[in-house]
């Protein structure tokens, strides 16, 4: 059955420091996306970075880069320089693409990352 | 940022009475999910809607009704609400479905429901 583990509830980091998230997924599907979501206290969900089952490379956006290990089925994020504003929630999900015509998210539990000074 | 609200934001009821949570969208995305948010689970999918008048059940979906008139709102109803029910409601829009970040979710503001 498809399921998205983050077995990290909560993390501190150093500022200036880099910090990686771990993710694990399962599934049986040859096609998936999967994204990192930030949510801050505010409470909304943030769109940080997207990998595809199918993509060669890491995907990277900005300090944001997502360490793909296709064969281990992990996804980790990985935040460098890390700043206080990335004090928040982060979610780990995954959207098969073709098992499933529905387009959903399946979502991790979340980890808490605290950025200190 | 993509158009969507949500309402009521914050809503406290008691046990039994019917709720009804909005999302309206500006984006005239064809798919529209709901999803509930509780500590320790993530986001969980209730129901979605691939179309006017098209939705179906997501893996939470006992107690919770949907329906969608206009491409634009996408309702979702406690006909009784219990305790459990007690949760951040989000709703989500996607232009199409497919592979790539092209069809990424945007997510609404969300709804903070309390059940008494």
């Amino acid at each position: 059955a498809q399921k998205i583990t983050q077995t990290q509830p909560g993390m501190f980091v150093q500022e200036k420091e880099a910090v990686t998230l771990d993710c694990t997924y399962d599934t049986s599907d040859p096609s998936y996306g999967l994204f990192w979501y930030k949510q801050p206290s505010s409470g909304e969900m943030i769109f940080l970075i997207y990998q595809g089952s199918y993509d060669q490379q890491n995907a990277t956006e900005g300090r944001y880069s997502l360490n793909f290990q296709k064969a281990r089925k992990s996804a980790n994020l990985v935040i460098s320089a890390s700043q206080l504003g990335d004090s928040a929630m982060y979610f780990c999900a995954m959207r098969e693409e073709v098992a499933s015509n529905t387009g959903k998210l399946i979502f991790g539990q979340g980890t808490t990352l605290q950025v200190k000074p | 940022d993509a158009g969507i609200t949500q309402s009521p934001r914050h809503k406290v009821t008691e046990t039994g009475t019917p709720v009804t949570l909005r999302c309206h969208q500006t984006e005239n995305h064809r798919y529209m999910y709901w999803y509930r948010q509780d500590p320790g689970h993530g986001l969980r999918l209730i129901h979605y809607s691939y179309g006017v008048k098209d939705t179906d059940k997501g893996e939470v979906s006992d107690g919770y009704s949907v329906s969608r008139s206009k491409t634009e709102d996408f309702l979702l109803t406690l006909e009784s609400a219990t305790s459990s029910q007690t949760s951040v409601y989000f709703c989500a829009i996607s232009e199409s479905i497919g592979k790539g970040r092209d069809y990424e979710q945007y997510f609404g503001p969300g709804t903070r429901l309390t059940v008494t």
